[in-house]
């Protein structure tokens, strides 16, 4: 299994500011993704966090509105640029450990733009 | 990934087994049947996963039809704990593109 800690848990932040979200793996991962859940709806997919290179992109989100980063197998951020009261959701960071194997997720940030 | 349906919501009495239906009625063959369930507040959790052959561990069993098609997912022993959104999920092994969510099936534990 692998424990996943989200940083901030939660936030409130002025529209128009970013924040970053720092997600922490205990052990190395190859797949690492970031999905966000907008209030009352499902899961939806941002982004896979490529190590060493540009994450890949979701249709529908952009780097320049998330910019990921993924220095290591360990560790990635998720940064929510310019927001605004849209952005309000659960942002959540997910890893696999092994082809063909389960989803770990974090307990996810919720963030509040106001 | 294919896409699934589900029901909205199920209830089920404490101590009785939930069953949660799964139509996969355009799964591909290199499609593997995932489910989680998501805790008011808290990331999703796995349950269960498998291709063709039914399974069980110490969480739930899934059991999926002959031609893939559907697949339901039983709780043996409901808690109120149990209550949650249920996701039935069809990806292909490897799980290297993430997954697709569907509304999935809000699953409340009546005592």
């Amino acid at each position: 299994s692998a424990v996943i800690s989200q940083k901030p848990s939660r936030d409130i932040c002025q529209r128009g500011t970013s924040l970053t979200i720092q997600c922490q793996v205990d052990s190395q991962v190859t797949m690492m993704f970031w999905y966000r859940q907008q209030p009352g709806q499902s899961l939806t997919l941002i982004a896979t966090a490529n190590q060493g290179s540009e994450a890949t992109y979701e249709s529908g989100f952009v780097i320049d509105k998330f910019p990921i980063s993924r220095p290591n197998l360990t560790f990635s951020t998720l940064t929510v640029s310019n927001m605004s009261p849209e952005d309000s959701s659960i942002y959540l960071c997910s890893v696999e450990l092994a082809p063909n194997t389960e989803a770990f997720f974090g307990q996810g940030t919720r963030l509040t733009v106001v | 990934d294919a896409k699934t349906t589900q029901p909205t919501s199920m209830d089920c009495a404490e101590g009785r087994a939930a069953n949660l239906p799964c139509n996969h009625s355009t799964i591909s063959g290199n499609e593997y049947v995932y489910w989680y369930r998501q805790i008011h507040s808290q990331g999703p959790q796995y349950i269960i996963h498998g291709l063709k052959n039914n399974e069980t561990n110490e969480m739930a069993s899934l059991i999926i039809t002959e031609d893939r098609k559907s697949s339901t997912l039983i709780l043996p022993h409901a808690t109120l704990r149990d209550t949650a959104v249920y996701y039935c999920i069809a990806a292909p092994g490897g799980g290297a593109d993430g997954l697709t969510f569907g509304k999935g099936t809000h699953l409340i534990i009546q005592p």
